[in-house]
């Protein structure tokens, strides 16, 4: 089956840094990719949806400018955060769906902890 | 705008017992589609059972099935012989079949955290 990959699966930094997160769609084309963030025991919250060659469609309350993204192929999106800060510190989870099927395909996850 | 929401925030079943976890949600539209995901201690998102709402049989995949009620707007989710495995959050989600289709953004309800007891 289709799988999506993410890297890295866990990644620490300081405070003010910025951390770049990928998200691969390794047997298929996406041309749209999702970004949720999720905090422990809750749900997922979508931040953005990713669409290749063009600007991401930020969610409502989403910073575009501390959350960038980019889709720059038909497989890989990044999501960076920059200036990160403590309360930036969360779980980072993609997804990807293929054109006409109506199943999205999720990555393992990226935990962040920004000291 | 479509809502998706679980109630109940826990619960647990006896291994070998069947249990069913309740969704309900709320939309103006017709098309759509509703999903159940599984998310274990590994954070990994899984696909139990989708159902298309314009098809009036409910969803089966082996020990999951769905009661499906488009006019309560009610997709609640049995599973049947419960086993350790099924220990896990499960979240109900909501995707509109208009424009987009699967590039529609999914809506999540707030997640149940089951356990399963030996």
């Amino acid at each position: 089956g289709a799988v999506v990959s993410q890297h890295p699966s866990w990644v620490i930094c300081k405070s003010g840094t910025s951390v770049k997160i990928e998200c691969r769609s390794l047997d298929f084309q996406a041309t749209t990719m999702f970004w949720y963030r999720q905090f422990p025991k809750q749900s997922l919250m979508l931040m953005a949806t990713s669409n290749e060659g063009s600007k991401a469609t930020y969610e409502q309350g989403v910073e575009k400018d501390k959350f960038l993204i980019n889709h720059a192929s038909l497989t890989l999106s990044t999501l960076t955060v920059t200036s990160a800060h403590p309360e930036d510190s969360s779980f980072y989870i993609c997804s990807a769906s293929i054109p006409g099927a109506l199943k999205e395909y999720f990555g393992p996850g990226t935990r962040l902890t920004v000291l | 705008a479509q809502t998706v929401t679980q109630s109940q925030p826990e619960m647990s079943v006896q291994e070998a017992e069947t249990v069913t976890l309740s969704c309900t949600y709320d939309t103006s539209e017709s098309d759509y589609y509703l999903f159940w995901y599984k998310q274990p201690p590994s954070r990994q998102m899984i696909l139990v059972i989708r159902q298309e709402a314009y098809k009036q049989q409910n969803a089966t995949e082996n020990r999951f099935s769905v009661n499906f009620q488009k006019a309560a707007k009610s997709f609640s989710l049995k599973i049947s012989d419960s086993q350790l495995g099924d220990a896990a959050m499960y979240f109900c989600a909501y995707r509109s079949a208009g424009r987009g289709g699967a590039n529609s953004k999914l809506t999540f309800g707030k997640g149940i955290t089951l356990s399963v007891r030996p």
